[in-house]
């Protein structure tokens, strides 16, 4: 079946330290691999995607890069700000076109 | 641009009660769908739709029903509210391509007390 995995929160950080969300699947088939980020009282946006083996996506200082060999997509910045405190969903749309989310990863930036 | 359009954004209902939430979208997206959000349990999808008139189940569909009977539309009827019910509902559409991403609404702060 197709599942996501990532890693519990919250975490804390202080500003201008390097962030890493981990995430792993299981899926049929080649799915593509997303990241939203969700603010409070929002819903999710996209905050980057990558829809083949060894893409990578990038956007607003994140990356992540699609590994099938490991089955991970995990989130990277390599200087975080106030401004990026959300909750990170990480998911995957299978071949069947259904998508499968993650539980969600609550980071905090502090001054 | 509106994208996805969710109404309303809190509500609360007094155990069974029913009530419909809206969803509708403006980019003629084919795929729709909606989840339910509970703390520590991430997006639990509902219902979804390929189509107009065509709706599936999800992984929680008990105690909701779907129709859509257009590509813009696709509300969520809550039968007979129950407590285990109060969450916060998304609504979400894309294209039904399997690499493109899903549009979400701001959410239902839904509350049966």
């Amino acid at each position: 079946g197709n599942s996501v995995t990532q890693m519990e929160g919250p975490v804390t950080l202080s500003e201008e330290a390097f962030l890493t969300i981990n995430c792993t699947y299981t899926a049929t088939g080649y799915p593509s691999l997303f990241w939203y980020v969700q603010y409070p009282g929002e819903g999710l946006q996209l905050l980057l995607k990558a829809t083949k083996a060894d893409d990578k996506g990038s956007n607003k200082g994140f990356e992540a890069t699609y590994r099938k060999e490991t089955t991970s997509f995990h989130l990277e910045k390599g200087s975080v700000q106030v401004s990026d405190s959300a909750v990170y969903f990480c998911a995957l749309r299978s071949t069947g076109n259904q998508f499968y989310f993650g539980t969600g990863t609550s980071l905090t930036v502090i001054p | 641009n509106a994208g996805v359009t969710q109404t309303p954004k809190f509500q609360v209902l007094k155990t069974g009660q029913s009530m419909t939430l809206q969803c509708a979208q403006d980019m003629n997206h084919e795929y729709m769908s909606w989840y339910r959000q509970d703390p520590g349990m991430g997006l639990r999808l509902i219902h979804y739709s390929v189509g107009a008139g065509i709706t599936d189940q999800g992984e929680v569909p008990n105690g909701y029903n779907v129709s859509r009977s257009t590509t813009e539309d696709f509300p969520l009827r809550l039968l007979s509210a129950a407590p285990s019910q109060t969450s916060v509902y998304f609504c979400a559409s894309s294209r039904d391509r399997a690499n493109t991403e899903a549009f979400f609404g701001q959410g239902t702060r839904l509350t049966v007390v």
